[in-house]
């Protein structure tokens, strides 16, 4: 069946540094890889997508990245900032139109 | 704005009761609404998938006597734990989303079974 892994599921970075995310997949029928923002005890919300006729996608501080051929899709957050500390879920949408998670990776951003 | 709505936000009430679940698409037509329960510091769990006008999917493991889940209009579905009992206590959450298109997501709901 469908699955993602993502990795790290803990990352720790001071502020004004970057961080990276990285996702890999198993469906090559995957075309759309949404990613979430869940602070605690809130709901999910969509910071950035990409489909699979990009490459890359950039909205401000953050990128989103596409490997199809190697199978895998990466979050990159410039200049962070302690806002951004949260829960960060990574997804992925074939051909079934189910969602499938990452198991989620835990930002925390330093002063 | 919020483009699904999640009701209640937070429930507590005694084992053996039942409770119900409300998540709407607020401005578009979902014939596919998604129910998860997440635990602390864990990833979204995919309980069912609600169908609109049909039965809902089940994941493997998901008792669908314990969690029914009712489709019965575009905008709304519904999730009743029955006879809840303090390990259903858990976030529960839901989404909404057409096709291909991004899933968005209700509030969530905490429940807390005494």
């Amino acid at each position: 069946g469908e699955n993602v892994e993502q990795h790290p599921s803990t990352l720790s970075v001071q502020e004004g540094d970057s961080a990276v995310i990285k996702c890999t997949y198993s469906d090559s029928a995957s075309n759309y890889f949404p990613w979430y923002k869940q602070e605690l005890g809130k709901r999910p919300q969509l910071i950035i997508d990409i489909r699979s006729n990009v490459g890359e996608k950039k909205d401000q501080r953050i990128a989103v990245t596409l490997n199809k051929t190697a199978k895998h899709f990466s979050l990159h957050i410039t200049e962070t900032q302690p806002e951004d500390s949260a829960v960060y879920f990574c997804a992925q949408l074939g051909g079934s139109y189910i969602p499938t998670f990452g198991r989620g990776t835990s930002l925390i951003v330093h002063p | 704005g919020a483009v699904v709505s999640q009701h209640p936000s937070r429930v507590i009430c005694k084992s053996g009761t039942s409770v119900k679940i409300e998540c709407r698409s607020l401005d578009f037509q979902a014939t596919t609404m998604f129910w998860y329960r997440q635990f602390p510091k864990q990833s979204l769990m995919l309980m069912a998938t609600s169908n609109e006008g049909s039965k809902a999917t089940y994941e493997q493991g998901v008792e669908k006597d314990k969690f029914l889940i009712n489709h019965a209009s575009l905008t709304l579905s519904t999730l009743t734990v029955t006879s809840a009992h303090p390990e259903d206590s858990s976030f529960y959450i839901c989404s909404a989303g057409a096709g291909d298109q991004p899933q968005h997501f209700g509030d969530g709901t905490r429940l807390s079974i005494l």
